[in-house]
């Protein structure tokens, strides 16, 4: 089976640093993603790591540790509009299409 | 940039209709996707299709689901006879390739059934 956990709530101060971690435990691993997700709309896609390691992409960096199942997105520069839900996705052996999603940490930016 | 549409934004429909979700991928992608998500919980996998067939499913996706790609735009999904728990945001998603990294999401269809 899959399990993914992240945790449920956040918060964070405009201009900062925040650490959202993911662990899984899952059947077999091929790449963990993670997406953003504003109220209401579409999630969009931020990193995807398949290897061990970080991975940078500007404001935003995610970690993946394959052998302690375990991948953290580090925000810097904190942005009101980073206010949003961050869904953790794992892809398993089941099914190279299939993404098995975190049920998400809601991130909330204050000034 | 492309983008992934659907319609309609809202789809409100008793209980035992069937109801039929449209999506357009974005043109040059051959990969395509259905995703729901109730509210308040995670996003959860539905279907994958590719070459005019079904190539991965879910427990989720029984013999109520169906999906179409019934021209060279379109991608659909059909529920057959809704139940109340079909009620959630229905995603729809494209990719150039099965393993690119990057799906695109279309908006959803919000899925309400009395």
């Amino acid at each position: 089976g899959q399990n993914i956990d992240q945790p449920t709530e956040m918060t964070a101060t405009e201009g900062a640093i925040v650490q959202i971690n993911c662990t899984y435990q899952t059947s077999g691993f091929n790449g963990l993603f993670w997406y953003q997700q504003h109220a209401g709309e579409a999630p969009t896609f931020l990193s995807y790591n398949v290897l061990d390691g970080l991975e940078e992409k500007g404001r935003f960096s995610s970690f993946l540790s394959r052998s302690k199942g375990y991948s953290y997105l580090l925000l810097k520069e904190l942005q009101m509009k980073d206010s949003a839900s961050y869904l953790c996705a794992v892809r398993g052996y089941s099914g190279y299409s299939t993404l098995t999603f975190g049920k998400g940490t809601m991130l909330l930016v204050s000034p | 940039e492309p983008e992934v549409t659907q319609t309609p934004s809202h789809q409100v429909t008793q209980m035992g209709q069937e109801v039929i979700l449209r999506c357009v991928p974005i043109s040059n992608h051959l990969y395509f996707y259905w995703y729901r998500q109730i509210l308040g919980q995670k996003v959860e996998f539905l279907v994958s299709f590719y070459n005019n067939e079904i190539s991965e499913k879910s427990e989720i996706f029984d013999d109520q689901f169906s999906v179409e790609r019934p021209d060279g735009s379109n991608f659909t999904l059909k529920i057959r006879s809704t139940k109340l728990e079909d009620s959630a945001m229905y995603f729809c998603a494209s990719s150039e390739a099965q393993g690119t990294e990057r799906r695109h999401f279309g908006d959803g269809t919000r899925l309400s059934i009395l």
